[in-house]
């Protein structure tokens, strides 16, 4: 099955600097990678997304971008401030699987965000 | 409903002890999922229901976990004996029309101690 790796497992930057996440996946037929925000205590909740027929999409300070042939994608946060500090989550998911477009998820990425 | 709703939110249980967490989709969603999140780590795939089709069950760790869902809504998730090692928050969400792309919302979880 897919496998989804993340890097790094904890992120620490002061406000107003950039983070990177980035995220690799297993299986070429994957086709949905999405971003998942989840503060202490809530519901993981959905940031940003992108297909496979793109290369990049942008959102205010949230991009991210896709390289289908080295099978990795990363999530570019500009201009942090402290409430951007969370765990985020990649996932990837394809058609096909008899888990219908189940995420697959990276174990997480938990970034601090210092003022 | 307004959102993925599911009870209790906290269960505390003694070991050997059946728990069922109830999962009430956001209606009109024809696909749900369980994950579950471990303190600190990742979302693990449990079990994914589409429509009136079989349900995928592959993610389930044991024997011990089942889960169903009636008239195409409400799920609920059965751990039997209930170990130290099923403690963990227990995620349900739930999508619109399973294809690609389609957002994935979670409901806030329920949280399961097994002591």
């Amino acid at each position: 099955g897919e496998n989804v790796e993340q890097h790094p497992s904890t992120l620490s930057v002061q406000e107003g600097d950039s983070a990177v996440i980035k995220c690799t996946y297993s299986d070429s037929a994957s086709n949905y990678f999405p971003w998942y925000k989840q503060e202490l205590g809530k519901r993981p909740q959905l940031i940003i997304d992108i297909r496979s027929n793109v290369g990049e999409k942008k959102d205010q300070r949230i991009a991210v971008t896709l390289n289908k042939t080295a099978k990795h994608f990363s999530l570019h946060i500009t201009e942090t401030q402290p409430e951007d500090s969370a765990v985020y989550f990649c996932a990837a998911s394809k058609a096909g699987s008899n888990s219908g477009y189940a995420l697959n998820f990276g174990k997480g990425t938990s970034l601090l965000v210092t003022p | 409903g307004a959102g993925v709703s599911q009870s209790p939110s906290n269960k505390v249980t003694e070991k050997g002890k059946d728990v069922e967490l109830r999962c009430d989709p956001i209606s009109g969603h024809t696909a749900l999922y369980w994950y579950r999140q471990s303190l600190g780590q990742g979302l693990e795939f449990l079990i994914y229901f589409q429509g009136n089709s079989a349900p995928d069950k592959s993610g389930l760790p044991s024997d011990r976990f089942s889960a169903e869902r009636t008239g195409g809504s409400v799920s609920t998730l059965t751990i039997q004996r209930t170990q130290q090692e099923d403690s963990a928050v227990y995620l349900c969400a739930s999508s619109d029309r399973d294809r690609a792309g389609n957002t994935i919302y979670f409901g806030e979880g329920s949280w399961l101690t097994v002591v």
